[in-house]
């Protein structure tokens, strides 16, 4: 299930099941979305991405589906592997910009 | 691919002494890099944005006098946390990407752990 910590939630998965994390983005003028995978004491690596065109987009084993009406990302994972645990986070580019924002990130933790 | 390495990996300083962190795209140019910030268990803060051969712009709230920011050439950016004081100690990070790209991913740097004592 999906529980709050002291910072970043947590959502525990069983080795082999189907993992979602969520995401609220903050700005209706963002245009491009990003999932990032970060692992402990390491740079955020590139998963996925999602242009503000689009819905849904399917990578290896990871679907992202963006949902503007109401500012929602959401990363999908399947037959989660032990290699998945990490901290997951999306971002958000507005329309014209190029920084890119981090929402709050989400701590998977894949049970073997 | 696209490689960012940051240097030094972990540091550990003493308060009021200065350090330095570069940041350098390995196999292509970047004109802007992007420096974060993060906290044990949160997310990351983006900092400034680090333009080449120009001034860097720091986001609210960022001291721009004590972080200091060089983006010399096209491959390396430098951080610089002047002063550096116990509350300076974070997770610091670096992102490019390629040049012109702007609505693409960031490549990321591996980061460096500041520890100020």
């Amino acid at each position: 299930g999906e529980s709050v910590g002291l910072h970043l939630p947590t959502l525990s998965v069983q080795e082999g099941d189907n993992s979602i994390i969520n995401c609220a983005y903050s700005n209706s003028a963002s245009d491009y979305f990003i999932w990032y995978k970060q692992e402990s004491g390491k740079g955020p690596q590139f998963i996925i991405d999602i242009r503000s065109n689009m819905d849904k987009r399917q990578g290896q084993r990871v679907t992202v589906l963006l949902n503007k009406t109401v500012k929602h990302l959401s990363l999908q994972i399947a037959a989660t592997q032990p290699g998945d645990s990490a901290v997951y986070f999306c971002a958000e580019n507005m329309i014209g910009g190029f920084k890119t924002i981090f929402g709050a990130g989400t701590r998977l933790f894949v049970k073997a | 691919g696209a490689v960012v390495s940051q240097h030094p990996s972990w540091v550990i300083c003493k308060s009021g002494t200065s350090v330095k962190i570069e940041c350098r795209s390995l196999d292509f140019q970047a004109t802007t890099m992007f420096w974060y910030r993060q906290f044990p268990k949160q997310s990351l803060m983006l900092m400034a944005t680090s333009n080449e051969g120009s001034k860097a712009t720091y986001e609210q709230g960022v001291e721009k006098d004590k972080f200091l920011i060089n983006h010399a050439s096209l491959t390396l950016s430098t951080l610089t946390v002047t002063s550096a004081h116990p509350e300076d100690s974070s997770f610091y990070i670096c992102s490019a990407r390629h040049a012109g790209q702007d609505n693409s991913p960031l490549h990321f740097g591996n980061g460096t752990r500041l520890t100020v004592t």
